[in-house]
């Protein structure tokens, strides 16, 4: 079983939808979770950064993190066209390693 | 917020020859850099971790000689790709870490192409 598992199936909403994304991860250690934005060809942008279980958000952006189920899910409210990138999730246990999710690409159709 | 510089953006280099790229954090410091592979339509594949003023710890099958780093200061890391094949082609990118903080920046990649 891989560390985090994230469906990186493509994702095409229409303009104003809410992007729904999530991951799950096996390691109970994980306390630190993020999710990225890349665009083709660029380096991930950090979007969100959570510690532990609970919500945050940031404009258009909420983030979820529930330990107890090891899920964790990444919310866009009024998606706009550059929206359009792939996600990724990431997490750590605080030591200098990151794990992925394999990241989901998502289009927003205008 | 915390910006990591990465350049060049793109290269192309001949098969044989010798490329740089560099990382610099530019408004913190960063005792930690990472260097990744990406290839298309994948996730990222951690090669090495930098410490500042020791050697780099490679992941599994990268090999040392290969891939050079260097991280001479708390804002600079560079990776040298030596003896460049049309293999090595690939997307590379560094991220650094804030001490404290496990949000980790990324910098906008090198486009590498060896022809």
């Amino acid at each position: 079983q891989k560390e985090v598992e994230q469906d990186p199936g493509p994702l095409s909403v229409p303009e104003g939808a809410i992007v729904s994304l999530n991951c799950t991860y096996s390691n109970s250690a994980f306390q630190y979770f993020m999710w990225y934005r890349q665009y083709s060809r660029k380096g991930p942008e950090l979007l969100m950064y959570t510690y532990s279980s609970g919500n945050k958000e940031d404009g258009r952006f909420t983030a979820q993190v529930d330990k107890s189920s090891k899920y964790i899910s990444l919310f866009i409210r009024d998606s706009q066209p550059s929206d359009s990138a792939t996600y990724l999730c990431a997490m750590s246990r605080g030591n200098n390693r990151l794990a992925f999710g394999k990241g989901n690409q998502v289009v927003v159709i205008p | 917020g915390a910006v990591v510089s990465q350049h060049p953006s793109r290269v192309i280099c001949k098969s044989g020859t010798s490329v740089k790229i560099e990382c610099r954090s530019l408004d913190f410091q960063a005792t930690t850099m990472f260097w990744y592979r990406q290839f298309p339509k994948q996730s990222l594949m951690l090669m090495a971790t930098s410490n500042e003023g020791s050697k780099a710890t490679y992941e599994q099958g990268v090999e040392k000689d290969k891939f050079l780093i260097n991280h001479a200061s708390l804002t600079l890391s560079t990776l040298t790709v030596t003896s460049a094949h049309p293999e090595d082609s690939s997307f590379y990118i560094c991220s650094a870490r804030e001490r404290g903080f496990y949000g980790y920046t990324f910098g906008s990649g090198t486009r590498l192409t060896v022809v």
